[in-house]
């Protein structure tokens, strides 16, 4: 089985400060990873994905995150963020195989609150 | 490209009615799937299907549920005699046929609240 968790509930964050949001899995196959962006009233939109390669990911909206495999994390970042980047982010993950195949597994989501 | 559609966006009604809503995914994606997403939480996987071939079924979805998409195309989601506890978001996603690592799209999603 496959899980994911997103440490922190809320991140509460000013105007071009950098921010990073937090996401551990846990599976016992190899696995794409994925953040998607949640806006009011919206549907999920997703910002990057990694499935093999380079570690570091680049995705939309200047947003970019880091595979590290021996951590089981795949943690995101922005160096800069606007008052638009307010919304909840989902971490999920999907496998090329098994039980877990064609179904995307969700952390709880983080909600970033960015304040001017 | 016009995106995944649901229908309706907001759905009330009284415990033990019955409900449906539809997902029409982008043209030539092959998998839908539905989700179902309560207040705090992530989404949850409910079912998906490749084609018309209902493919796996999440233990969540109880005898009540019942999805079809008959012809490949759209998908419905039925719930037959509701519970307060089937208060959601339901979300439908559709993807190409590469497998667990093409994108899954997801449409605006139906929230139902049950009386």
């Amino acid at each position: 089985a496959q899980s994911v968790t997103q440490l922190d509930s809320q991140v509460p964050v000013f105007e071009e400060a950098p921010v990073e949001l937090r996401c551990n899995y846990s599976s016992s196959v190899s696995v794409y990873l994925f953040w998607y962006v949640q806006y009011p009233n919206q549907g999920l939109q997703l910002l990057l994905k990694y499935l093999s390669g380079s570690t570091l990911v680049k995705g939309i909206n200047g947003f970019e995150a880091e595979f590290n495999k021996s951590q089981t994390s795949f943690h995101l970042r922005k160096p800069s963020v606007h008052i638009s980047d307010t919304a909840e982010y989902f971490c999920a993950v999907n496998s090329p195989g098994g039980t877990s195949y064609g179904k995307l597994t969700f952390g709880q989501g983080t909600i970033l609150t960015v304040h001017p | 490209d016009t995106g995944v559609s649901q229908n309706p966006r907001h759905k009330i009604t009284k415990r033990g009615q019955n409900v449906t809503f539809r997902c029409d995914p982008i043209s030539e994606h092959n998998r839908l799937y539905w989700y179902r997403q309560t207040l705090g939480q992530g989404p949850e996987f409910l079912t998906y299907f490749q084609n018309e071939a209902q493919l796996e079924k999440s233990r969540l979805l109880s005898d009540r549920f019942s999805a079809e998409r008959p012809k490949g195309s759209f998908s419905t989601l039925e719930i037959q005699r509701t519970e307060q506890g089937d208060s959601a978001m339901y979300l439908c996603a559709s993807s190409p046929p590469a497998g667990g690592k093409d994108t899954q799209y997801f449409g605006p999603g139906t929230r139902l609240t049950v009386l």
